[in-house]
């Protein structure tokens, strides 16, 4: 069984241009999320996809956004990028289990903002 | 304070020996609880899911002690490939997100 993959794995951009980031879950999985790990920091909460809706978000400002398709794969946008934008970015799915299901997470898209 | 803080390490161990260390976590309405494991510039693994009964998985083993509000994990017979970072993942149910603890740096040496 595939797992969760994502597409660039390595991208490069400039301050203030937009980033487009890529991820299929598991097959069978209708729920994806979005991280953020920055050099030296844990892993943070950015966004909640199911059914192709928002369920949650984190702290995180509104230039970071997503969105997820029928085919529940989605793409994480992020506009205005600003040096601390670098980092690593990880997708992970889960089943719909129902709240409190185990998220499998892809090896993720490495973001550098120069 | 953290939402789910983790002594960061790193635990020097050496190959054979068990190693074990602790995850607290502030917020008691946490329902789910997990380890993840991660290399260095890898994605997370989840290792196992922590269950109120405490649960093994060969030498892993998980505990939770909800009146304390923290959750540990133990290895038994390290490994040189038991090195790596364990990260203490708790979900408040609401939202469904994880909250990641700063993670714990395993070394197992020969």
């Amino acid at each position: 069984e595939a797992g969760v993959t994502q597409s660039p794995t390595h991208l490069i951009k400039t301050r203030g241009q937009q980033a487009t980031l890529r991820c299929s879950p598991i097959s069978g999985h209708t729920s994806v999320y979005w991280y953020q790990q920055a050099l030296g920091l844990g892993l943070q909460f950015l966004l909640w996809y199911d059914e192709g809706e928002e369920r949650n978000r984190g702290n995180f400002p509104p230039r970071f956004s997503g969105r997820q398709f029928p085919n529940y794969s989605s793409e994480l946008n992020v506009n205005a990028l600003e040096l601390e934008d670098s980092a690593l970015y990880l997708c992970a799915s889960s089943s719909p289990a129902g709240g409190l299901s185990e998220q499998y997470f892809g090896p993720g898209t490495r973001l550098t903002v120069t | 304070r953290k939402e789910v803080e983790q002594d960061p390490g790193p635990f020097n161990v050496p190959e054979g020996a068990t190693v074990a260390f602790n995850c607290t976590y502030s917020n008691s309405a946490s329902q789910s609880f997990f380890w993840y494991r991660q290399d260095c510039r890898k994605e997370p693994k989840l290792l196992m899911s922590v269950y109120s009964s405490g649960n093994e998985d060969g030498r892993f083993t998980a505990q939770l002690n909800r009146a304390s509000q923290y959750i540990s994990l133990l290895i038994r017979d390290s490994k040189l490939s038991d090195s790596a970072t364990y990260l203490c993942v708790v979900n408040r149910g609401a939202g469904n997100k994880l909250t990641f603890g700063g993670g714990t740096r395993v070394l197992v040496k020969p």
